[in-house]
């Protein structure tokens, strides 16, 4: 079956320009994560959606990060203003849904954005 | 504050030979620990997770609680183990936001 996928696979956006990552989970995935991968970094969480619901933002680096999830699938990751800093690959991941106590869900990642910003 | 610290970035061996990823962690609170790997061009995915205290592709992890380590082990690698793995660690209740690790390269070597 059809696992996450993300598009563009890369982007490249001179500073100052917005960038829009997509997003899509597996089929009936109620959770979705967006982690930031930095070069020679381990992935670093952004954000949390529960079905349409933002659960959790707490990662976002900035105001210049925005997600949303409006339908409860697809979601998509705003980055306005674009600056080098931003330059990472960008990983969205989904689960099946939210964790119970004692039930746990594992997490499916998507191949990645890698936005390099000029 | 909740961090893991892999302390090795690149890990070199000979295949047959026994293989030990370090991994550590701060949390204040009982955590779940996990490993993840990524094989070349390929996408991050979940190797093991301390709950099912199973044995995947050879690999086992114990979680330290004393020692705050859940390190990596196989006594004998071999060549497709080479990947890039992470160790990451989340909460035991609500969603699982995942802290990773910076990972650690693993070499097999014919």
């Amino acid at each position: 079956g059809a696992g996450v996928s993300q598009s563009p696979r890369y982007k490249v956006a001179k500073r100052g320009q917005d960038v829009a990552l997509r997003c899509d989970p597996i089929s009936g995935h109620v959770s979705l994560f967006w982690y930031q991968q930095a070069l020679g970094q381990g992935p670093e969480f952004l954000t949390y959606f529960q079905n349409e619901a933002q659960l959790d933002k707490s990662g976002l680096p900035s105001d210049r990060f925005f997600a949303e999830r409006p339908e409860g699938s697809v979601s998509t990751l705003k980055i306005q203003r674009t600056q080098q800093e931003d330059s990472a690959v960008y990983l969205c991941a989904s689960s099946l849904a939210f964790s119970q106590p004692r039930v746990r869900y594992e997490q499916y990642f998507g191949p990645g954005t890698r936005l390099t910003v000029t | 504050a909740q961090r893991v610290t892999q302390p090795e970035k690149l890990l070199s061996v000979f295949k047959g030979a026994p293989v030990e990823l370090k991994c550590n962690y701060s949390y204040s609170g009982s955590p779940e620990l996990f490993w993840y790997v990524q094989y070349s061009r390929q996408r991050l995915q979940l190797l093991l997770r301390h709950i099912s205290r199973e044995s995947i592709k050879g690999f086992t992890a114990d979680l330290n609680k004393g020692e705050t380590s859940f390190h990596l082990k196989k006594p004998f690698a071999q060549e497709e183990d080479s990947a890039m793995y992470y160790c990451a660690l989340s909460s035991n209740t609500g969603f699982q936001k995942l802290v990773f690790g910076t990972g650690t390269r693993l070499l097999v070597s014919p």
